[in-house]
């Protein structure tokens, strides 16, 4: 198995420009996490779904933040506009349902907003 | 909502030292704990975790750690470190709803030769 993938893994753009973030999980995992890393705040989940559903979004900032799952296979995170302080690393995770299964994590987008 | 303190940000060892990274979780209710490493340039992948029974959990690569309810503790052990477990150790929680994890801020874990 190819594992969790994300593209692109390093983004760098200007300020107030859009920027789409995109995840493919493990094929038969049921659960999808989007996470964002910054050295202030550590490791922070932001939304995840079930079955394509968005269960929790109370991580996300603000509405400039938004995440798509339209199938099983496919996730995006878009931000839009984007500000220098959305700078950071963003990881997509997936797992299956059972709720001691793990979640696996994928290498991560770094983006920069300059 | 539960959550999880680290206390150590950054910590250096040499090699073939003894590591024990502290982790405090805030629920005293049941608890589903990890202990997650990220080498540099790679993505996060689980060490060990804890959800019932036998409150030592041994993990991958040598790794153990001790859940103490009476503490709210679950520190990462390692009897002997080696250069390749230079990485960020992160504990994680899962929370009280649904399979979410709330993560601690992360141990920046460097072994020096």
């Amino acid at each position: 198995d190819a594992g969790v993938i994300q593209s692109p893994r390093h983004e760098v753009t200007e300020m107030g420009q859009e920027v789409t973030l995109r995840c493919k999980p493990i094929s038969g995992h049921d659960y999808l996490f989007w996470y964002r890393q910054t050295m202030m705040r550590g490791l922070e989940l932001l939304i995840y779904f079930n079955n394509n559903v968005p269960i929790d979004d109370s991580g996300m900032p603000e509405d400039r933040f938004s995440a798509k799952m339209p199938n099983a296979s496919f996730s995006t995170l878009k931000i839009q506009p984007s500000e220098p302080r959305d700078s950071a690393v963003y990881f997509c995770a997936s797992s299956i349902g059972f709720f001691y299964n793990e979640q696996f994590f994928g290498p991560g987008t770094r983006l920069t907003v300059l | 909502a539960q959550s999880v303190s680290q206390h150590n940000h950054h910590v250096i060892l040499s090699e073939a030292a003894s590591l024990e990274l502290g982790c405090n979780y805030s629920y005293g209710g049941t608890v589903n704990l990890f202990w997650y490493v990220q080498y540099p340039g790679q993505h996060l992948q689980l060490l060990l975790k804890y959800f019932s029974g036998d409150p030592l959990v041994k993990g991958i690569k040598g790794f153990e750690a001790e859940f103490i309810k009476s503490k709210f503790s679950f520190n990462l052990r390692k009897p002997s470190v080696q250069w390749s477990d230079t990485a960020e150790y992160f504990c994680a929680v899962k929370r009280d709803s649904g399979y979410a994890l709330n993560f601690g801020k992360g141990t920046s874990l460097l072994v020096t030769p």
